[in-house]
């Protein structure tokens, strides 16, 4: 079965304290994805990756870093984070241009 | 830059009744794709439906049906004969494809109640 697995669904941590939400999918998808989604703001993409070893910076990259080091695998990580990046976050891969985006079923982070 | 704009916030509508879901995009590009997105209560994110700009048939899919009009660049979503479990969030979506790295431009969710 396709998949986009997302770890943890809830985490509740202190602000500063790095943190690492992991992302795998089976698919053999070689884009990948990470957004935010907050209230009256959608969803937002903060990093993308076309490739292994390859990642851009999306429309909210501040405060968080990702790694590409194999094809199945994509982290997000929060080097110390702060209350503003209490959200819900999802992973996504995509087969072809233009094909639908495949979600996880989300981490809800909040920082205290 | 690419941009979705979906007017309603919430809509209320008693169970049966039928509910249009407004989407306005925003693209200067001449290829690009249009999506829907339901996220129920228990948070995940289902695909409902994908449509290019070069295929302009609006499409019906049991109670879901969907009026693409590039003229007005509009992609509302209707539900016939509302349900309970319809109750969601939908987010309209934009894509400009190859130009933008296949990012995804979310509108900022309608929220649909269906009472009973």
């Amino acid at each position: 079965e396709a998949q986009v697995t997302q770890n943890p669904r809830y985490l509740i941590t202190v602000t500063g304290k790095k943190l690492t939400v992991t992302c795998s999918q089976n698919m053999n998808h070689e884009y990948m994805s990470w957004y935010r989604q907050d209230p009256g703001l959608g969803l937002r993409q903060i990093y993308y990756s076309m490739n292994v070893e390859v990642t851009d910076k999306g429309d909210v990259p501040e405060g968080y870093k990702v790694s590409r080091k194999e094809k199945r695998n994509f982290p997000l990580i929060l080097e110390s984070p702060s209350p503003n990046q209490t959200s819900l976050y999802f992973c996504a891969t995509q087969g072809q241009v233009g094909s639908p985006l495949h979600f996880g079923n989300g981490t809800r982070l909040t920082v205290t | 830059a690419q941009k979705v704009t979906q007017a309603q916030t919430e809509i209320s509508v008693v169970e049966k009744e039928d509910v249009t879901l407004d989407c306005v995009y925003e693209t200067r590009d001449t290829t690009y794709y249009l999506f829907w997105y339901k996220q129920p209560p228990s948070g995940e994110l289902v695909f409902l439906i994908r449509r290019n700009s070069f295929d302009e048939q609006n499409e019906i899919s049991g109670r879901y049906s969907w009026n693409f009009q590039k003229s007005t660049s509009s992609f509302n979503f209707t539900i016939t004969a509302s349900q309970v479990v319809d109750s969601a969030v939908y987010f309209c979506a934009l894509s400009e494809g190859e130009s933008s790295g296949d990012k995804l431009t979310f509108g900022t969710g309608t929220r649909l109640a269906v009472r009973p």
